[in-house]
């Protein structure tokens, strides 16, 4: 079971600003690093945004941002767009040598 | 620039073996090894193992332990992932990516989609 968990869909509408989050879930780790978050749009491989909890990938938009706050981690994507829609995975490195991932949200614009 | 390029297109009997390479560009190999991450029809991604480029060393998840190899051949700075007694749940399509040790991962193959039949 992943002890990462997102919520597995969220909509929103152009032009709205959005939130996903992703929960660490499970104590049976030694520890987590920084979270970092990943755009997936179908049949493409996955596209780093967000490392360290809020530093945006070389070439990310502004309009995507992260923060934490205590075992959440969230991704905020505001001025949606139609291009937004995607899958978003969060990942995080734990006990010195594992990396786990969420289970994923779906986005629909 | 940075690339990974993999492997084409597999398909296989139950029981056999895959091999699928990632030949990288843009960065030295044996200074950033590979991870492996997998992702079956329409479900997440799930991280398999990562290899240093620079002495081999590797890492394993559990769920592959005993199944899995990863090694690498600097002289080509190609990286490889092999599944043994493949299983129809090993249906995915197996990506690489930059990174060994790291809490994420830059740069990534376009995939490389494996069915395994019975």
């Amino acid at each position: 079971q992943s002890a990462l968990t997102q919520p597995a869909s969220v909509s929103g509408s152009p032009g709205q600003s959005i939130t996903l989050s992703c929960t660490k879930t499970s104590s049976d780790f030694g520890g987590y690093s920084s979270v970092s978050w990943y755009q997936q749009h179908p049949g493409k491989a996955p596209q780093l945004i967000i490392y360290d909890v809020s530093l945006r990938s070389l070439g990310v938009s502004y309009r995507f941002s992260g923060f934490q706050a205590g075992n959440t981690a969230s991704l905020t994507i505001s001025g949606l767009q139609a291009e937004d829609e995607a899958d978003y995975f969060c990942s995080s490195f734990i006990g010195g040598d594992t990396v786990i991932f969420g289970g994923g949200t779906k986005l629909t614009v | 620039q940075v690339q990974l390029v993999q492997s084409g297109t597999e398909v296989k009997k139950a029981g056999a073996s895959l091999k699928v390479s990632c030949k990288v560009s843009g960065y030295t190999l044996s200074n950033q090894g590979v991870t492996w991450v997998r992702q079956a029809p329409g479900q997440g991604l799930e991280w398999m193992g990562w290899i240093s480029g620079h002495n081999g060393n590797t890492n394993y998840a559990q769920n592959f332990q005993g199944r899995v190899t990863m090694t690498t051949d600097t002289s080509r700075n190609t990286a490889y992932m092999e599944l043994r007694n493949l299983r129809s749940d090993d249906t995915a399509v197996y990506f690489c990516a930059r990174g060994w040790r790291v809490n994420y991962f830059d740069f990534w193959g376009q995939g490389t989609r494996v069915t395994v039949s019975s």
